[in-house]
């Protein structure tokens, strides 16, 4: 069974930084390319940015509302994925989730449970 | 804004066949697979369809999706209580690179 177990979540001040961690379990995490999403309060989903796997130099991409500020990265020999956040804004408050690109990387098919990220002072 | 359009609202009562549309461009939609997602209230978000119209298993096969040219739709037939949720449609887009969603829409069962 697959599973995405998000933590890091927290009340942090504007322009200060945090660390989502995302541990994976139940499939082969260094074949698939993952990516986080994140779903502000009350609002809909928005795509962070997502990192490809070791075949293609683990990649990075990333929304241009969060290029500069946020990186991606991952850990295959311990099945984690993380989210390094700096210049945090209040408008980054939200639920961030983690996911499971599917095998064409063209979706995604699982998504973890989400850990909420508050900005304000 | 987001750059898959949805219509924010679809009800029906019980039994019925509701439908909901997802509108792209031809760097989305128009390219790539369609992913539609449910969002039950204070839950994550679940697949529900992937490669345009394929259910993953344990999904009812009162799910439907369809895709034609830059749109897409998803239906519910037999509509239930249950599935009062929130309904997401999803795609990569190739210009400017990144996965895109729509804005959802509620589904409210009378």
């Amino acid at each position: 069974e697959v599973q995405l177990v998000e933590s890091g979540g927290g009340l942090v001040q504007p322009g200060g930084s945090l660390r989502l961690s995302c541990a994976a379990s139940g499939f082969t995490f260094s074949d698939h390319y993952m990516d986080w999403v994140r779903q502000a309060p009350g609002k809909g989903l928005e795509w962070v940015g997502r990192i490809r796997n070791k075949a293609k130099s683990y990649t990075t991409e990333y929304a241009a509302s969060v290029k500069g500020r946020f990186t991606i990265s991952r850990d295959d020999s311990k099945n984690s994925l993380y989210l390094q956040m700096n210049s945090l804004k209040t408008e980054d408050t939200a639920v961030y989730y983690c996911n499971k690109a599917s095998r064409g990387a063209d979706g995604l098919d699982y998504w973890g449970q989400g850990t909420l990220v508050t900005v304000s002072s | 804004q987001s750059v898959l359009t949805q219509p924010p609202s679809a009800s029906g009562t019980p039994g019925q066949r509701v439908t909901m549309s997802c509108s792209g461009s031809s760097s989305n939609i128009g390219s790539n697979n369609v992913y539609w997602y449910q969002q039950l209230p204070g839950t994550a978000p679940k697949l529900l369809i992937y490669g345009n119209n394929q259910r993953p298993s344990g999904v009812p096969d009162r799910f439907s999706g369809s895709k034609s040219d830059t749109s897409a739709s998803l239906a519910i037939s037999g509509l239930r209580s249950e599935d009062e949720a929130d309904y997401y449609c999803a795609a990569w887009d190739d210009s400017p690179s990144g996965r895109v969603f729509g804005g959802g829409t509620k589904v409210t069962v009378l």
